[in-house]
């Protein structure tokens, strides 16, 4: 069965460096999201992409984040300058997105800890 | 915004027993409700889902019921097994939206 595959499993990184979380998301998948999730705490959505564009984003998602599609098949999270609050496990998710199907599959999440 | 609360935070029941985990959210324009299932260190996994135009939806032992007046949405896990202790996720999505609004997580333990 086709998954959501994610790498790093673990990035460890300095307060102020940029890291670039990679995702691999189904293949015929359409929509593509990222969310985060800190230690105990609940799932929380950070940004939604679609057709090559943001779709929707959270209010967690300002200048520090961005995302890209660079080719066919890979989904990448940028943060540019990382700090301490950053430190969480991120989930790339995708949903096949067509008729009324709006299931989302998501990645095993890479660990960020920003030291 | 859509925000949703489930409870309880924890659960601990005999094995063979029946668990209920509840959620409640706050958008009427929720149209799909998930729940996902995350083991320690693994990624969250979808167990079964239901859409606002249904009031139950059942898969073998597991099954979740949606009262769309009252706003809740129930899991129910019947003849519980220890491979069922998992940290439980509901979830609501508002039709057109894209984010997925999640609870705020039930652990489950089985005791054997």
């Amino acid at each position: 069965e086709p998954e959501v595959t994610q790498t790093p499993s673990h990035q460890v990184t300095q307060m102020g460096q940029e890291v670039i979380l990679r995702c691999v998301p189904i293949s015929n998948h359409l929509y593509f999201y990222w969310y985060r999730q800190i230690l105990g705490q609940k799932v929380e959505f950070l940004v939604s992409f679609y057709n090559n564009e943001i779709s929707e984003k959270s209010e967690i998602f300002d200048d520090q984040f961005s995302v890209e599609r660079p080719d066919g098949s890979n989904f990448t999270l940028k943060i540019r300058s990382t700090k301490l609050e950053d430190s969480a496990m991120y989930f790339c998710a995708s949903m096949w997105g067509q008729g009324f199907l709006d299931e989302q599959y998501f990645g095993p999440g890479t660990r960020l800890t920003v030291t | 915004g859509e925000n949703v609360e489930q409870h309880p935070s924890t659960l601990s029941v005999q094995e063979g027993d029946s668990a209920v985990i509840k959620c409640t959210y706050s958008d009427s324009a929720s149209n799909y409700f998930p729940w996902y299932k995350q083991e320690l260190g693994k990624r969250p996994q979808l167990i079964i889902d239901i859409r606002s135009n249904v009031g139950e939806k059942k898969d073998q032992r597991i099954a979740v019921t949606l009262n769309k007046t009252a706003k809740h949405f129930s899991l129910h896990i019947t003849e519980t097994q220890p491979e069922d202790s998992a940290v439980y996720f509901c979830a609501a999505k508002i039709q057109g939206a894209q984010k997925l609004v999640f609870g705020q997580g039930t652990r489950l333990t089985i005791n054997p």
